[in-house]
């Protein structure tokens, strides 16, 4: 069963203030991906990461950086957090490709995070 | 245009009946298609997949593609008022690199 983990479901951080937002799956997935959602807008890709350290941006990664120094884990940091992230962050990872896999994303259980 | 479209609803179906969820996409080169469901303050769960034109059943569920008109739905039967959530429509366009587009998402409400 697939399981995908972050480390906090509600935050509240200040303005300024530098976040990390923690992602981990115990199924040996490749890819994991790092979204945010907000009413109206749907799931926005901030950035991927298709292998250890290795990481692409998505739609939206300005404001934000990432980390991936092993294979469960995957790390969002908002370098100086501002309200304008008040939003879900939501966690996903899947297998490659080259192992068979459709494709398929798993999400954690999200992190809603406000910024005051 | 939206790279993936999807009608906001809400769509209210009374139970019992088939709920049918459309959902439409840009990129011609397409390659996979996945339905979500989400329910309020929860996180996206997958239903099913679907890469070849046609129908591909699973229990209640039934995905629908059609790669010529560049849409894919999904239908409901025998809908639960549990069914009542979010459906999310994402697309795996070519050269994706594994990264999908989601749709903004249906909520479906299933009356009782």
């Amino acid at each position: 069963d697939v399981k995908v983990t972050q480390s906090s479901r509600y935050l509240v951080k200040r303005t300024g203030e530098k976040v990390f937002l923690e992602c981990v799956q115990d199924m040996d997935h490749e890819n994991m991906f790092w979204y945010r959602q907000d009413p109206g807008l749907g799931l926005r890709l901030i950035y991927f990461s298709y292998d250890v350290k290795m990481k692409e941006k998505g739609d939206i990664p300005e404001g934000y950086s990432v980390s991936r120094e092993k294979k469960e884990r995957f790390s969002l940091i908002l370098e100086s957090a501002s309200t304008n992230q008040t939003s879900m962050y939501l966690c996903a990872s899947s297998l490659s490709g080259a192992r068979g896999s459709s494709y398929e994303q798993y999400f954690g259980p999200g992190t809603r995070l406000t910024v005051t | 245009q939206k790279e993936v479209e999807q009608n906001s609803g809400p769509l209210s179906v009374p139970e019992g009946a088939i709920a049918s969820l459309n959902c439409t996409y840009s990129d011609r080169g397409s390659q996979s298609f996945f339905w979500y469901r989400q329910y309020s303050g929860k996180s996206p769960e997958l239903i099913m997949f679907i890469y070849s034109n046609g129908d591909k059943e699973d229990g209640r569920f039934t995905a629908q593609l059609n790669k010529a008109s560049q849409y894919v739905s999904l239908l409901i039967r025998d809908s639960q008022p549990s069914d009542s959530a979010t459906y999310l429509c994402a697309v795996m366009p070519s050269g994706g690199y594994q990264k999908v587009t989601f749709g903004t998402g249906t909520k479906l409400q299933v009356i009782p």
